[in-house]
């Protein structure tokens, strides 16, 4: 078991571009959650999906960021016209079922940085 | 509001040394409390968790307590290494919510040096 897989572990963008960060849950799990983590803070919720289904997106910001798990493949977060601000760590987790009762496995992150 | 309040901020141990992390929180309802450790550049992985009914659970080094009447945790490392030295983070549970369940302390920065 690979656990859970996050890539690029680091990707670099002009201001402007999109960037696509990708993950592939542990086998077996079916629930995908997506944070950031800015210096200096908490891992912060952005959303949470099931296969083809957005559960809560109540963490993500409403213009150029957007979040897909199809039915195939791995979960997308996507950032369209990347600005400085969102150079950050974005952490996926996923879980077998609910997670107020099972733990979490983290991957590895993906570092953005916007220049 | 629901919060987690971590300290100290980072710590600075002698290797062989004892140390403890604090952790306050107000989240309610509450499920559970967990303490992970996050080394500098990966994710964080799991180290503790506990219900409202338990009091303490180890896992080899690590100690974590919890006192469920004044909303207060603490995570004991014994004997510390140069591999402690991480970022370890409280984490405690809302019950009955799934994607914003988990409400994440800034973490407190442990350096464990020879």
């Amino acid at each position: 078991n690979a656990g859970v897989m996050q890539n690029p572990r680091h990707l670099v963008r002009r201001r402007g571009q999109e960037a696509r960060l990708r993950c592939s849950p542990m086998k077996g799990h079916s629930h995908v959650y997506w944070y950031r983590q800015l210096p200096e803070e908490g891992l912060k919720f952005m959303v949470y999906l099931q296969k083809e289904n957005i559960i809560d997106e109540s963490g993500m910001p409403k213009e150029r960021f957007s979040a897909e798990f199809p039915k195939e493949g791995p979960s997308i977060l996507r950032i369209q016209q990347v600005v400085r601000g969102d150079s950050a760590a974005y952490f996926c987790a996923s879980s077998p079922r609910d997670t107020t009762n099972y733990g979490y496995t983290f991957g590895s992150g993906t570092r953005l940085t916007v220049v | 509001k629901n919060q987690v309040e971590q300290s100290p901020q980072s710590l600075i141990i002698l290797e062989g040394k004892n140390c403890t992390l604090q952790c306050n929180y107000t989240v309610s309802p509450f499920s559970n409390l967990r303490w992970y450790k996050q080394d500098t550049g990966r994710g964080p992985v799991s180290l503790t968790i506990m219900t409202f009914s338990e009091n303490t659970k180890s896992n080899g080094r690590y100690t974590a307590t919890l006192d469920a009447d004044t909303k207060q945790s603490s995570l004991h490392i014994t004997a510390s290494q140069l591999s402690d030295s991480a970022s370890y983070i409280c984490v405690v549970s809302m019950a009955n919510q799934a994607g914003t369940a988990l409400i994440f302390g800034k973490g407190t920065t442990l350096s464990v040096s020879s």
